[in-house]
């Protein structure tokens, strides 16, 4: 049963950048796409993008393009999203969640991280 | 981008009565080459992230009870849960998996 854990909480300021993780265990890693979804306070869900780590790349929201980079460690079978230039609309719980096949919907999703960007 | 619009917002049912969500997509998620629409519905409790209840627009996920069910095809979509429990109370988000770019609907939120 494949499980998705990530890094945990970050307070961090306007300006600066957060690297989120999110660790895979038990199944195969490198041709499973991990995504990352993120939700701010009361709100919905919100596609940042994703990546096939086998191929290394990256497909992203166009609301993101530009602040936003996912990476994925084939040998630590760890996926990474990175944000840069966070402001206070960027607090949200952070989600990876992995396609249950390629192309298909996700499942499993891991316990999510809480970004808060605060001065 | 797809964009998903669900309907309503909100919706509030008695016990034991049957609650109907809607999600529409700007453009269809039907593959026409394998007859299947690549929509999926999520359910999402207070603290924890979403989990799959339906996906192929009508297909449960194991161990989803059966009062769930998922029709439609193309643009409009449909989820029904034929008898609210209590447990059911719970914001359910549509998504596509049609476009490389992955979109959810805003959520509706199901309240007894």
């Amino acid at each position: 049963q494949v499980q998705l854990v990530q890094s945990g909480a970050e307070v961090k300021k306007p300006g600066s950048s957060v690297k989120v993780s999110c660790k895979a265990s038990g199944g195969t890693f490198s041709n499973y796409p991990i995504n990352w979804v993120r939700q701010a306070p009361g709100q919905g869900l919100e596609w940042m993008g994703g990546i096939i780590p086998m191929f290394g790349i990256a497909n992203y929201a166009q609301k993101f393009q530009g602040r936003v980079t996912i990476t994925a460690d084939e040998s630590t079978t760890t996926a990474y999203m990175h944000l840069r230039s966070l402001r206070s609309e960027d607090t949200a719980v952070y989600y990876c969640a992995r396609e249950y096949k390629a192309g298909f919907w996700f499942d499993p999703w891991g316990q999510g991280t809480l970004v808060t960007v605060s001065s | 981008d797809i964009v998903m619009t669900q309907s309503p917002d909100s919706l509030a049912v008695s016990l034991g009565e049957r609650a109907t969500i809607n999600c529409k997509s700007s453009q269809s998620v039907l593959n026409s080459s394998n007859n299947k629409n690549y929509l999926a519905w999520y359910q999402q409790k207070p603290g924890q992230p979403p989990k799959v209840v339906i996906y192929w627009a009508s297909t449960r996920e194991s161990g989803v009870p059966d009062r769930f069910s998922g029709s439609g095809s193309g643009t409009d979509f449909t989820l029904t849960i034929s008898s609210l429990q209590a447990e059911d109370v719970a914001v359910y988000y549509c998504q596509q998996y049609y476009s490389t770019r992955r979109t959810f609907g805003q959520g509706t939120k199901l309240e007894i």
